[in-house]
């Protein structure tokens, strides 16, 4: 079965900061690895969608690789923003089995 | 816009009662997910569907239902079988490489 592991559970750092999610998975036969945001009490929004036979994938300050081999993927956000708060979630799909990890929750100082 | 609606955004059970969320999607997609979220948890999976008329089981699906009678719609109900409901409802959608595309939520309480 699946086991996705979030590090650091919480993060805080100023304004203007560059920074690293971590996301590592036990199983490296995936289809997908998902990386989504959740604000308080909210649904969770997509922020990128990186492919098995992908590396990575970009999105504005967003971008997300992958290391299939190792069984983890980074999610990397330049010059954090106090917008950028909120809980990052990241999920690997086996064939329509998608499993979750229990988040970072990101805090961005002004 | 095409996305994914769940209602209502919060509901309350009392006690012994049934109660049903609803989850409808215009996306087109073929399978539908349940996901139960408590705080400081990863999200469950409860019932997940693929195609009209049949679901499965997830990994936490004791004490709810579900029914798939029409590709848009995939309602979850929470019996009374369920001895700890409270929780955030998620309801999601996907298509072979699309990733998936969630609703906003129902959080349900019991009174």
């Amino acid at each position: 079965k699946q086991e996705v592991t979030q590090i650091p559970a919480a993060l805080s750092v100023p304004e203007g900061e560059n920074l690293v999610l971590n996301c590592s998975f036990t199983d490296s036969a995936i289809y997908n690895l998902q990386w989504f945001r959740q604000d308080p009490g909210k649904g969770l929004t997509s922020l990128l969608l990186i492919q098995s036979s992908q590396r990575e994938q970009t999105s504005g300050r967003l971008n997300a690789s992958l290391d299939k081999s190792s069984g983890r993927s980074t999610l990397y956000i330049a010059a954090s923003q106090p917008g950028d708060s909120a809980t990052y979630l990241c999920a690997v799909d086996n064939n329509n089995d998608m499993r979750f990890g229990a988040g970072t929750r990101l805090t961005v100082k002004p | 816009d095409g996305g994914i609606t769940q209602s209502p955004k919060y509901l309350f059970r009392k006690e012994g009662q049934n109660v049903t969320l609803s989850c409808e999607q215009n996306l087109n997609h073929d399978a539908m997910y349940w996901y139960r979220q408590d705080p400081g948890q990863g999200l469950r999976l409860i019932y997940y569907s693929q195609i009209v008329n049949d679901f499965q089981k997830g990994d936490i699906a004791e004490g709810y239902s579900v029914s798939r009678e029409k590709k848009e719609s995939f309602p979850l109900t929470v019996t009374s079988a369920q001895k700890n409901p409270t929780a955030f409802y998620l309801c999601a959608s996907s298509i072979a490489g699309s990733g998936y595309t969630f609703g906003s939520g129902t959080r349900l309480t019991v009174v």
